[in-house]
């Protein structure tokens, strides 16, 4: 167990939906990452959080949109789904010490949109 | 930004054999390159990981080289096991900017 987790594991929903996806990081760990992986794909990055605000951006839809709250979880909203949003997102939580960046996955969300 | 790229994307070893898995990147002021595994169905897990004032690092059958004036770090991993089968992904990070690119992914197949 990585210490961070992510809910729901699994949702399926309809085209044209909006959803949540929920992340708490590992106790202490101030940052929050998210990731997409579609089927057989890399790792997507997303957004990065730091402290509750934005800190880095990455190839993230508008239609895609997340925040951090003061108790450090993270939600991520996607709204208006396609079915080409299908994926595995991932959360993942570093906390910063020194020189480097160690990060620490959940289990992911698989979203599934039909 | 970072720009990480990974080769190669398969890569199939028999049972004892070695296995090599080569990233590049393209900002100078990385100096963190950690690797994670990542199994069929779960969540990425860090294996090894180097810093930039180091060259080379092992941890048992893993190791990690890397070239910064060439910009490029490898990862090797000697005699094989069934169980190394996976997808392994490279990543850089920079201090300061506190952000992990990642790898496009190497999946490896050990055959018994």
């Amino acid at each position: 167990d990585s210490g961070v987790t992510q809910t729901p594991k699994h949702l399926i929903t309809a085209t044209g939906q909006r959803v949540t996806l929920r992340c708490s990081p590992r106790s202490g760990d101030l940052s929050v990452y998210w990731y997409q992986q579609s089927l057989d794909q890399g790792l997507q990055f997303l957004i990065q959080y730091y402290n509750g605000e934005e800190r880095a951006k990455g190839n993230i839809l508008e239609r895609f949109s997340a925040q951090q709250f003061p108790d450090l979880h993270s939600e991520l909203n996607l709204s208006s789904l396609e079915l080409g949003d299908s994926a595995l997102y991932f959360c993942a939580s570093s906390k910063i010490t020194g020189s480097h960046t160690e990060a620490f996955f959940g289990q992911g969300t698989r979203l599934t949109v039909v | 930004g970072e720009n990480v790229e990974q080769h190669p994307s398969t890569l199939s070893v028999q049972e004892g054999d070695s296995a090599v898995i080569k990233c590049t990147y393209s900002d100078s002021a990385s100096n963190y390159f950690p690797w994670y595994k990542q199994e069929l169905g779960k969540r990425p897990q860090l294996i090894i990981d180097i810093r930039s004032n180091v060259g080379e690092k092992k941890d048992q059958r893993i190791a990690v080289t890397l070239n910064k004036t060439a910009k490029h770090f490898s990862l090797h991993i000697t005699e094989t096991q069934p169980e190394d089968s996976a997808v392994y992904f490279c990543a850089a990070s920079t201090a300061g900017a506190n952000n992990l690119f990642f790898g496009t992914g190497t999946r490896l197949t050990v055959i018994p």
